[in-house]
């Protein structure tokens, strides 16, 4: 089993531009969250989806957007990108409620 | 609502000496907590976490933590160190499924191990 898998591993982007991140949960987990980790802090909660539906949202703005398919599966969308946005950012898995299984990441530069 | 300190932003140990990571907890029932090991450029490892029972809690790469409810504390402890054992580790509280289920982290304990 591959754990969680996130593409792509790193992106660069321009300010203004939309980006999506994708991930794949651990086989058998049906629970996908979302984390951004800004360079020196600790990983922020996004959002967390279950059987496809946004069940819980951390303090960010509607830019900020999300979607879980049949097969869990997850995308997060991030739309006109500030600098700010720069981060890693991270995909969790989870069955019910688990410990949560993180994946690598994905980079995201913006300039 | 739910926070977590870990008061030590970097601490440097020697190897074969014992480590301690402070980790302090703020949750309105009872918590479910875990500590999370981060290489540079990787994603977070759990090593170990805690939801009920016994108050010392076992991890992987003999790794430890005791849940102290009256201190809101859960320090991770290591009785010898190895130099591979140093990274960022990160402290995280969460609650059940359907509740506030979200992880809300610290900042982070890097640790620096001389030889």
């Amino acid at each position: 089993d591959a754990g969680v898998t996130q593409s792509p591993t790193h992106l660069i982007k321009t300010r203004g531009q939309q980006v999506t991140l994708r991930c794949s949960p651990k086989s058998g987990h049906d629970t996908v969250s979302w984390y951004q980790q800004a360079l020196g802090q600790g990983p922020q909660f996004i959002f967390q989806y279950y059987e496809e539906e946004e069940r819980q949202r951390g303090n960010f703005p509607d830019r900020f957007s999300g979607h879980q398919f049949p097969n869990y599966s997850s995308e997060l969308n991030v739309n006109a990108l500030l600098l700010g946005d720069s981060a890693l950012y991270l995909c969790a898995s989870s069955l019910g409620y688990g410990a949560e299984l993180f994946g690598p990441g994905t980079r995201l530069t913006v300039l | 609502a739910q926070s977590v300190t870990q008061p030590d932003i970097h601490i440097t140990v020697s190897e074969g000496a014992s480590l301690e990571l402070r980790c302090n907890y703020s949750y309105g029932a009872t918590p479910y907590l875990f500590w999370y090991v981060q290489s540079p450029g990787q994603g977070l490892q759990l090593l170990l976490k805690y939801f009920s029972g016994d108050t010392l809690v076992q991890g992987i790469k003999g790794f430890e933590a005791e849940f102290k409810r009256s201190q809101s504390s859960f320090n991770l402890r290591k009785p010898s160190v190895h130099w591979s054992d140093a990274a960022e580790y990160f402290c995280a509280v969460g609650g059940p499924t359907g509740t506030a289920s979200k992880l809300t982290f610290g900042t982070g304990t890097r640790l620096q191990v001389t030889l």
